[in-house]
């Protein structure tokens, strides 16, 4: 089966410009994530969708980035105007179904994309 | 939520049984240990999640302890392949869908 695909897997682009990251979960996962990745924070969870409606998006680091998912197979993370400090992995990540407390349900990472701001 | 210490990093022979050990002494009753890794260059990878039980599947061996307060993952066999980080993570209570990633264990394979 095909794993978490993510699109590009390099972005280097100029600052001010707008970047967006596509994203396609595992077929028949419920649940998406959206994570950034630096040497300085380590990974950090930025958005959760569940049946591709946001459910927390506390980890979103300002109005720059958004992220959407008009349908159970394609999700996007924009962000508007980009800034050299938003140089990161991004990882898109999917689970089977909306995690019942306690319950194990593993996410499922791609091989992210990772962002070069000059 | 619990909080998981593991060592930096550790060596292992090509060949060879890796233990991987984790403390999570503040752990609930209702919380799963997981275990990931992250080889270079690519997105964390589930290795195996258990409860109280020790666990087994293709990749590896969870062996929790009876007080549930510390945990070993056991590459059975170890390859080059395996050289990774090693991620030890319990599932929050109030936020079950997060996966806080510490610092975790760098383990190199040599031949």
């Amino acid at each position: 089966d095909a794993g978490v695909i993510q699109s590009p897997r390099h972005e280097v682009t100029e600052m001010g410009q707008e970047v967006t990251l596509r994203c396609k979960p595992i077929s028949g996962h419920n649940s998406l994530f959206w994570y950034r990745q630096t040497m300085m924070r380590g990974l950090e969870l930025l958005i959760y969708f569940n049946n591709n409606v946001p459910i927390d998006d506390s980890g979103m680091p300002e109005d720059r980035f958004s992220a959407k998912m008009p349908n159970a197979s394609f999700s996007t993370l924009k962000i508007q105007p980009s800034e050299p400090r938003d140089s990161a992995v991004y990882f898109c990540a999917s689970s089977p179904a909306l995690p019942q407390w306690g319950e194990g349900q593993p996410q499922h990472f791609g091989d992210g994309t990772r962002l070069s701001i000059l | 939520d619990a909080k998981t210490t593991q060592p930096p990093s550790m060596d292992c022979a090509e060949g060879r049984a890796a233990n991987l050990p984790c403390n999570h002494s503040t752990i609930s009753g209702n919380e799963y240990v997981y275990w990931y890794r992250q080889i270079h260059s690519q997105g964390p990878q589930y290795i195996i999640h258990g409860l109280k039980n020790n666990e087994t599947n293709e990749m590896a061996s969870l062996i929790i302890t009876e007080d549930r307060k510390s945990s070993t993952l056991i590459l059975p066999h170890a390859t080059l392949r395996d050289t990774a980080v090693y991620y030890c993570i319990v599932r929050s209570r109030s936020n079950d869908y997060k996966l806080s990633f510490g610092a975790g264990t760098t383990v190199t394979v040599r031949a």
